[in-house]
């Protein structure tokens, strides 16, 4: 079974400064990874995917992934933040094998980004 | 651009009611899912449908049930309803050839 850990439930950091939310996984299985966001009161949104190929993934919004097969991360960075990205963000992991799409989600952080 | 409309955005049940939870995609998708989502636990899959009229559970099945009577409709229902069940509540669909969800915009119930 796959699982996904955010190491970090809440993040606090001040405007333009860079950031990184930490994600790890676990799987016996080649795996697709994913980083959502959820600003209040809306649903999630896709923030950026590893599917295959180059292991830095940029996204939506000036953030990026690195895919770690050996560490098993897929961390979330932004070297400059601003207000707005104050939101949850959720990392999440499916197999590849499961056509159906699957996603194990972590436990969420919260970016609290301060003037 | 996918719409995933679920029905409402705020509910307010009786303990013991059963409830329904709408969920609608326009996009033709095979696929969607209900998700809890609580603080500090995440997202948590309750039960997830890849065709009409199949259903499977998912990691918290207990006290739910769905229904996909049309590929673009699944309903998720709570067949008593109780405290516990108190939770901000989320929809997603998506095709075989896509690797991410949609999601709806959740519908936040509280149980009293």
């Amino acid at each position: 079974a796959q699982s996904v850990t955010q190491l970090d439930s809440q993040v606090p950091v001040f405007e333009e400064a860079p950031v990184e939310l930490r994600c790890n996984y676990s799987s016996s299985v080649s795996v697709y990874l994913f980083w959502y966001v959820q600003y209040p009161n809306q649903g999630l949104q896709l923030l950026l995917k590893y599917l295959s190929g180059s292991t830095l993934v940029k996204g939506i919004n000036g953030f990026e992934a690195e895919f770690n097969k050996s560490q098993t991360s897929f961390h979330l960075r932004k070297p400059s933040v601003h207000i707005s990205d104050t939101a949850e963000y959720f990392c999440a992991v499916r197999t590849v094998s499961d056509q159906g799409g699957k996603l194990i989600f972590g436990q969420g952080t919260e970016l609290s980004v301060k003037p | 651009d996918v719409k995933v409309t679920q029905s409402s955005r705020y509910l307010v049940k009786r303990t013991g009611e059963k409830v329904f939870l709408e969920c609608v995609q326009d996009m033709d998708h095979e696929n969607m899912f209900w998700y809890r989502q609580d603080p500090g636990l995440g997202l948590r899959l309750i039960y997830f449908s890849y065709d009409v009229k199949m259903k499977e559970k998912g990691d918290i099945p207990e006290g739910y049930s769905v229904s996909r009577e049309k590929k673009e409709r699944f309903s998720l229902i709570l067949e008593s309803a109780s405290t516990n069940q108190t939770s901000m509540y989320l929809c997603a669909s998506t095709a075989y050839t896509n690797y991410g969800y949609t999601f709806g915009s959740g519908t936040r119930l509280t149980v009293v």
